[in-house]
This record gives C-alpha cells, sequence and structure tokens, in this order.
C-alpha cells in the first residue's frame, strides 16, 4: 500500500527565496507531524495537526515557517526568506487515531533542503 | 528533552542477538517507550512500543525493567540491514494530547559480518 509520501525529494534554494514542501500522508491518516533533522543530529519536532484541532506550531523555530493541512489530508510547510541554517532534511509523518493504532508514526522519505 | 540516555553507538555481529540498552530513570507513570530506527537517508521507522509488559513482535523484543527506569530493544538475530541508529523514545500516553515524538541522537548500530 501508498505511504507518506513528500516532494520534492531534493531542493536547492538561494538564501532569502521561499520554499515550499509537500506531505501527502496515508489515507486516514487524521495526524500528521513535520520535522526537521539537520546533519548528523536527531529530529526536530516542528508543527502537529489532528484531525480539525488548531495545529500545534510550538516546534517551528521562527516566524519564517508556516505550515497548512487542506482537507485534512496533504500538508505543506512554507518557509520564507530561507537562511542557510534552514538546510537539513525535513520530514513528514502520519499516524492513525486510537490506542489500539497504537499512534505509530510512519514517515516519508523526507525533502533534503540545501540553501546557498 | 529526549528523557533518555543511550550509548552513542555499538558494534555487533551478523547472526547474533544485538541488545540496545536504554536508560529513561525520570519517566512517569503513563508514559510508553517507544523505538524508532533510522537506516541511512532514510525516514524514521517505528519499531516497538510498550508501557510496562515485555512486547515482542515480528522485528524486536523490548525488555522493560520493573521499576522502568531501563529498557533494553533485542534484535534477535542481526542482519547486515540492521546497521541504523536506533531511538529510544519515551512518551505520553497516545490518546491524549500531542504526540510528537522527541529524538534524542540515537544509538548508531552497525552489524558486522
Amino acid at each position: 500500500g501508498a505511504g507518506v509520501s513528500q516532494s520534492p525529494s531534493n531542493k536547492v534554494t538561494e538564501k532569502g527565496k521561499d520554499v515550499e514542501l509537500r506531505c501527502d500522508p496515508i489515507s486516514g491518516h487524521t495526524a500528521l507531524y513535520w520535522y526537521r533533522q539537520s546533519l548528523g543530529q536527531g529530529l526536530e519536532f516542528l508543527i502537529y495537526f489532528q484531525g480539525n484541532s488548531a495545529p500545534d506550531k510550538s516546534g517551528l523555530p521562527s516566524d519564517r515557517f508556516s505550515a497548512e493541512r487542506t482537507g485534512g489530508s496533504v500538508s505543506t510547510l512554507t518557509i520564507q526568506r530561507t537562511q542557510q541554517e534552514d538546510s537539513a532534511v525535513y520530514l513528514c509523518a502520519s499516524s492513525a487515531q486510537g490506542r489500539l493504532a497504537g499512534n505509530e508514526q510512519f514517515f516519508g522519505p523526507g525533502t533534503r533542503l540545501t540553501v546557498l | 528533552d529526549a528523557k533518555t540516555t543511550q550509548p552513542p553507538s555499538m558494534d555487533c555481529a551478523e547472526g547474533r542477538a544485538a541488545n540496545l540498552p536504554c536508560n529513561h530513570s525520570t519517566i512517569s507513570g503513563n508514559e510508553y517507550v517507544y523505538w524508532y530506527r533510522q537506516i541511512h537517508s532514510q525516514g524514521p521507522q517505528y519499531i516497538i512500543h510498550g508501557l510496562k509488559n515485555n512486547e515482542t513482535n515480528e522485528m524486536a523484543s523490548l525488555i522493560i525493567t520493573e521499576d522502568r527506569k531501563s529498557s533494553t530493544l533485542i534484535l534477535p538475530h542481526a542482519t547486515l540491514r540492521d546497521t541504523a541508529v536506533y531511538y529510544c523514545i519515551v512518551r505520553g500516553d497516545p490518546d491524549y494530547g500531542n504526540n510528537r515524538l522527541a529524538f534524542g541522537k540515537g544509538n548508531q548500530v552497525v552489524v558486522i559480518p
């Protein structure tokens, strides 16, 4: 079956440009997460969507970062005026809801962002 | 704030059981222990989770001490494809609140032929 997909797989951009990263979660999963992973580091939580609830944006590092989830499915992470320190792999994950599901998070392959 | 302590790296022999330790001495009563792994250039993959009882699935076994302050992930017959960074994560009840995963640096496990 289809897993979590992300696009593009790689993105190279110039400092100051805006970028959009896309995540297609597993169909039926109500929860969606964005993380980022800098070189040699663990994953850093960015934002969490759960159904129709207001997203938890507490992990976004600055107001240049924003995300939306349309129709409870596809999500877009937008980084405005990119900086070199934004270079990282951006990972999206989704999970089903409910105790029996274990809330296991399924991760996509990530988008590698390089800001020159 | 990952709340867990793991060795930064370890080697294990192909075909042997790999025992991956994790300390979580500040774990609270309603917090679960989750294990994920990340193979190079891939997204993390769920392995197993538990609260206080030992758990087993097709990938691994999870042994949690009685005081719940530490646990061990056991890969019963390590293969070269098990080479990955393994993350031990403590998180709250998955039915309440944000289910974000707080990843630390993990344990870089290398399976040696």
